[in-house]
């Protein structure tokens, strides 16, 4: 089983949109969470860490449930520059290792 | 800002040959990551390290190793370069366990 699954997409979605992705990880003792941002043949780059309590970031939220083992981002007003891959990322408890899901790719279309 | 830089972007390296990547990041930090990307797959961790000469395995270790001398530099060396080495290549460092990771541009491996 995968540390970490995420719905590959891709999400096409219209400009001005609110787009939702989700991701789930199985070890209850993960520690920290973040989405990172891939665009093409770039490296990936922190977009937000994810609290327990949720966080907001302008037009991004990310929220954690520890019960049901997920995390979410949300993504308002979608723009053309929003166009990426994005990458959920766990933290194990052993604290050294990261685990990546896939990435959902998202297109924001004219 | 914290600096990950890798020495190639782009290698092209014959089957069979010793190919080392070198990766140095600018900001102290403790822990330093090797990973590669492959296309439905995600970024799978090779090695890393959160000490200098400390080393420990990644998922997927094999035909890799990795060397750790200066805390600011981390190595991975492919002992013999196989095509199904072919991949992009990621290093990252992040300064302490459960803060995020920074990652290098990249080195887009070739293995012909």
């Amino acid at each position: 089983r995968k540390e970490v699954e995420q719905d590959p997409g891709p999400f096409n979605v219209p400009e001005g949109a609110t787009v939702a992705f989700n991701c789930t990880y199985s070890n209850s003792a993960s520690q920290s969470f973040f989405w990172y941002r891939q665009d093409c043949r770039k490296e990936p780059k922190l977009l937000m860490s994810v609290y327990s309590s949720g966080n907001e970031d302008g037009r991004f939220t990310a929220q954690l449930n520890r019960a049901s083992q997920y995390i979410s981002l949300l993504i308002r007003d979608s723009k053309l520059s929003d166009s990426a891959t994005y990458l959920c990322v766990v933290n194990l408890p052993t604290g050294n290792q990261f685990y990546f899901g896939t990435g959902t790719s998202l297109t924001v279309i004219p | 800002d914290v600096k990950v830089t890798q020495s190639s972007r782009y290698l092209v390296k014959r089957t069979g040959e010793k190919v080392f990547l070198e990766c140095v990041q600018d900001m102290d930090h403790e822990n330093m990551f090797w990973y590669r990307q492959d296309p439905g797959l995600g970024l799978r961790l090779i090695y890393f390290s959160y000490d200098v000469k400390m080393k420990e395995k990644g998922d997927i270790p094999e035909g890799y190793s990795v060397s750790r001398e200066k805390k600011e530099r981390f190595s991975l060396i492919l002992e013999s370069a196989s095509t199904n080495q072919t991949s992009m290549y990621l290093c990252a460092s992040s300064v302490q366990a459960n803060t995020e990771a920074f990652f290098g541009q990249g080195t887009r491996l070739t293995v012909v």
